[in-house]
């Protein structure tokens, strides 16, 4: 069965730190694909990124970068020069197929950037 | 704002009685997905749509349905409600497939369900 594990609960760091929010997934599947996503105080939830297991380039968005390890099954999330309206509840997700098929959460990193 | 509209933004009802919550996606978009948020599970995929037709089916209980209308608008009826189907039941939309494309998903405001 698929399964994506975030270890670190919560995490708080000072503005302006750098932070990696870790990910770890389970699938038997040789292709699928992982995703992140935002949900802030406020309660929406924001897509952040998909990635599929065919591409295993890092990927930088501004002040967010994805490093995403096949050989330790990660797809971890980093966060440079932390700012405070990045303070939210983090998932990552694996979906076995293109449908969204038997598509996992994690539990959520909850994380606190303090001023 | 992010296009998506959820309708009723909060409900209260009691056990056994059956709801319906309302999502339209935003102006373009063929995929709708449904999700549950609760304090107990967590958040979970429930169903996806695409373009009228169902493409994906995750934890949804058979108390649940869901379908899309041909101007793709999507419903998502629960009837026999139970105390622990109250939660958070957000909808997303995007323009194409959730994991094949390249479109950013989009999430309306939710609808808080609380079921006495």
């Amino acid at each position: 069965a698929q399964k994506v594990t975030q270890a670190q609960t919560e995490i708080s760091v000072v503005e302006k730190e750098d932070v990696t929010l870790d990910c770890v997934y389970e699938t038997r599947d040789t292709t699928y694909y992982l995703f992140w996503y935002k949900q802030p105080p406020s309660g929406e939830l924001v897509f952040l990124i998909r990635r599929n297991s065919f591409d295993e380039q890092n990927e930088i968005s501004g002040r967010y970068s994805w490093n995403f390890q096949k050989s330790t099954s990660s797809f971890n999330f980093t966060i440079t020069a932390s700012q405070v309206v990045d303070s939210a509840v983090y998932f990552c997700a694996l979906s076995e197929d293109n449908y969204g098929q038997n598509f996992v959460f994690g539990p959520g990193t909850r994380l606190s950037v303090l001023p | 704002d992010s296009g998506v509209t959820q309708t009723p933004k909060h409900l209260i009802t009691a056990t056994g009685q059956r709801v319906t919550l309302r999502c339209s996606p935003r102006s373009g978009d063929l995929s709708v997905y449904w999700y549950q948020q609760s304090l107990d599970q967590g958040l979970q995929f429930l169903i996806q749509y695409y373009n009228g037709e169902e493409r994906a089916k995750g934890n949804i209980l058979e108390r649940f349905s869901a379908q899309q209308f041909p101007d793709l608008h999507s419903e998502l009826n629960l009837s026999s409600l139970e105390l622990g189907d109250s939660a958070l039941y957000f909808c997303a939309s995007s323009g194409g497939l959730l994991a094949g494309g390249t479109d950013t998903q989009y999430f309306g405001p939710g609808t808080r369900l609380t079921v006495l």
